[in-house]
């Protein structure tokens, strides 16, 4: 069936680095593709997304690009701040199974920003 | 800003007694989720509807139930809790005329049984 990597965490970083998240995932059809961050105590909100091939999302500096040639999706920020410590996860939507909107979720990636 | 809203937000309660979460929406989306959100903070779904008087259960075995009688309230029942239920419980709606599959989420209700 459909499923969702994510790099494992947590990821620990200095601010003003450079982050990736890896993302890489398994469909038979053509998926919409998200990001969707969780910060402490809440619940999760959508970060970007993209539709089709060669889609780039982008949001409040992070960026990701749709590759189906290699099944990724991998989640960048050029210069991370204290405030984008949060969990971040990967999603995918089956269009085949677009008129339940069910989504399947990777199994999220903890970031750490250190003043 | 999707407004989506879950009570209580923290709920400790004793092994036996009945509880019911509370999830609603005023976006007058058709679809709506439960998810289970275990520590290592991996999501789990254990129930949606497509509207009102339909229910499914998700990929996640629960003994939770839900109702869908108004389409902007969906409230999931544990009948009898057990420390095995202690979890974070997320609700989420869409509507795909927003965009494909785009879920909007509730701040989550954080369940501690004893």
């Amino acid at each position: 069936g459909d499923s969702v990597t994510q790099m494992e965490g947590p990821v620990t970083l200095s601010e003003e680095a450079f982050l990736t998240i890896n993302c890489t995932y398994t469909a038979t059809g053509y998926p919409s593709l998200f990001w969707y961050v969780q910060y402490p105590g809440e619940g999760l909100q959508l970060l970007l997304k993209a539709t089709k091939a060669d889609d780039k999302g982008s949001n409040k500096g992070f960026e990701a690009t749709y590759r189906k040639e290699t099944t990724s999706f991998h989640l960048e920020k050029g210069s991370v701040q204290v405030s984008d410590s949060a969990v971040y996860f990967c999603a995918l939507s089956d269009r085949r199974s677009s008129n339940t909107g069910k989504l399947i979720f990777g199994q999220g990636t903890t970031l750490q920003v250190k003043p | 800003e999707a407004d989506i809203y879950q009570t209580p937000r923290y709920l400790v309660i004793g092994t036996g007694k009945k509880i019911t979460l509370e999830c609603s929406q005023t976006m007058g989306h058709d679809k709506m989720y439960w998810y289970q959100q275990d520590p290592g903070m991996e999501l789990h779904l254990i129930h949606y509807s497509y509207g009102v008087n339909s229910t499914e259960k998700g990929d996640l075995s629960s003994e939770s139930t839900v109702s869908r009688i108004r389409t902007e309230h969906f409230p999931l029942t544990l009948e009898s809790a057990r420390p095995s239920h202690t979890s974070q419980y997320l609700c989420a709606s869409s509507d795909l005329t927003r965009g494909p599959d785009t879920q909007y989420f509730g701040p989550g209700t954080r369940l501690t049984v004893l």
